[in-house]
């Protein structure tokens, strides 16, 4: 069974940083590209940033470009988001994401962990 | 345009035959993929390239497009239907990922 369990979540003041983490299990992580996808509480779904299998191909929304920094560790089956110069804006549940091929920009998202929630404020 | 836009809401009869669409420039040219969401639950993969259904989903979804519209439909929509319906898709350029502002299906 194909399990995604996302940690790091928090209270943080803005401007602030934080690094969520998600670990895989039930597939082989390093044959599919990963995704993060948020959704700011009672509102939709937003893409974030998406990772190829091995790292070679990397793709951010505009509005986290130059902020966040997707990356991952196939040895360790996880997926990470580090996040900067956190706003208000960026307050959501923090999905991540099991595209259903090796890509990044590959739009069916397969499987979905049950998120994180990061809340940014004073 | 790099938007995929969606109705806010729409309502079905119990039983009845209902249709979510989901309108953008780049589904001219990508496929749009459908999620369902239930409320305090992660979204669930219904529908990709176009007309495909992963295993575990009901043969009462389907999928279908035309020209710059993607459409979800139910054919015979249950009350375990009502949901929150998200379409995505790239947008126009490919290097970016969009998902429409979703749609609240309401089984009445």
């Amino acid at each position: 069974e194909v399990q995604l369990v996302e940690s790091g979540g928090d209270l943080v003041q803005p401007g602030r940083s934080l690094r969520l983490s998600c670990a895989g299990s039930g597939f082989t992580f390093d044959d599919y590209g990963m995704q993060w996808v948020r959704q700011a509480p009672g509102k939709g779904l937003e893409w974030v940033s998406g990772i190829d299998w091995n790292s070679g191909s990397i793709g951010y929304a505009d509005s986290v470009r130059g902020r966040f920094t997707i990356s991952r560790d196939n040895a360790k089956n996880s997926l990470y988001l580090q996040m900067n110069s956190l706003r208000p804006a960026d307050t959501a549940l923090y999905y991540c994401v099991r595209a259903w091929g090796a890509n990044w920009n590959d739009v069916r998202f397969a499987y979905w962990g049950q998120g994180t929630l990061v809340t940014v404020s004073s | 345009s790099s938007e995929l836009t969606q109705d806010p809401a729409v309502s079905v009869a119990l039983g009845q035959t209902v249709r979510i669409t989901c309108q953008g420039d780049s589904l001219t040219s990508f496929y749009a993929t459908w999620y369902q969401q239930k409320p305090g639950q992660a979204p669930v993969l219904v529908i990709y390239n176009k007309n495909n259904r992963p295993s575990g989903i009901p043969d009462r979804f389907s999928g279908s497009s035309s020209g710059n519209t993607a459409s979800l439909t139910i054919t015979g929509a249950q009350a375990e239907d009502e949901a929150d319906y998200y379409c995505n898709s790239r947008d126009s350029s490919g290097y970016h990922l969009l998902f429409g502002g979703g749609t609240k299906l309401t089984v009445l």
